[in-house]
């Protein structure tokens, strides 16, 4: 069964800095695209960030590009984000997300990790 | 705002069927492959309908999708209270390079 786990999450001040986990498995990491996608607190969905398999090609959204990192370790199976110059708009359930089909019209998101919670706050 | 836009809510009651709209541009849902998802209270968002109509394995057969043009639609037969929840769309917007979502439907079953 393939499991998402998210960690890196809690309360970090305007201008600071985090660093998100997700720690795969049950699947073969090494050969899928994975996303970053949060949803602030009662809001939507937004897609944040996505690292192909090979962790060279990378895509960010306008409102984390320059800001965010996004990275993978093949050989831990575990994907990473990191945050920098956190803003209070950045507060948001952060999910992992892994991206099956992705380059094609069979995309998927799916599954969805649990999600970590960050908050930006003085 | 949202790129792909969806209502806010939906309401029927239970065993009746209900259809949720998500319309885009040319440049989202007229080129591109449309997703569902369903987020039930607290949980997080899970897949319903992948490439505009196709169910993933798992999912109920109550639960269809179509598109046309640049909107999709999202149908759901039989209601039960379980389906309580938002509804997502999403899909690439070739202008953005990215992925993009209508802003959610909050689902109510009477």
């Amino acid at each position: 069964e393939v499991h998402l786990v998210e960690s890196g999450g809690g309360l970090v001040q305007p201008g600071g800095s985090l660093r998100l986990s997700c720690a795969a498995s049950g699947f073969p990491y090494s050969t899928i695209a994975m996303n970053w996608v949060r949803q602030r607190p009662g809001m939507g969905l937004q897609w944040v960030s996505t690292i192909a398999d090979n962790g060279y090609d990378r895509w960010y959204a306008d409102s984390v590009r320059g800001r965010f990192t996004v990275s993978r370790d093949n050989s831990k199976n575990t994907l990473y984000l990191q945050m920098r110059s956190l803003r209070p708009e950045d507060t948001a359930i952060y999910y992992c997300v892994r991206v099956p089909g992705f380059g094609g019209n069979g995309w998927m998101f799916d599954p969805w990790g649990q999600g970590t919670l960050v908050t930006v706050s003085s | 705002q949202s790129v792909l836009t969806q209502p806010p809510s939906v309401s029927a009651a239970p065993r009746q069927r209900v259809t949720i709209s998500c319309s885009g541009t040319s440049s989202n849902i007229g080129s591109n492959a449309v997703n569902w998802y369903q987020q039930l209270p607290g949980k997080a968002p899970k897949l319903l309908v992948y490439s505009d109509d196709l169910l993933p394995s798992g999912v109920s057969d109550r639960f269809s999708g179509s598109k046309s043009g640049t909107s999709a639609s999202l149908a759901i037969s039989g209601l039960q209270s379980d389906d309580e929840g938002d509804y997502y769309c999403a899909t690439w917007e070739s202008s953005l390079k990215g992925w993009v979502f209508g802003g959610g439907t909050k689902l109510t079953v009477l």
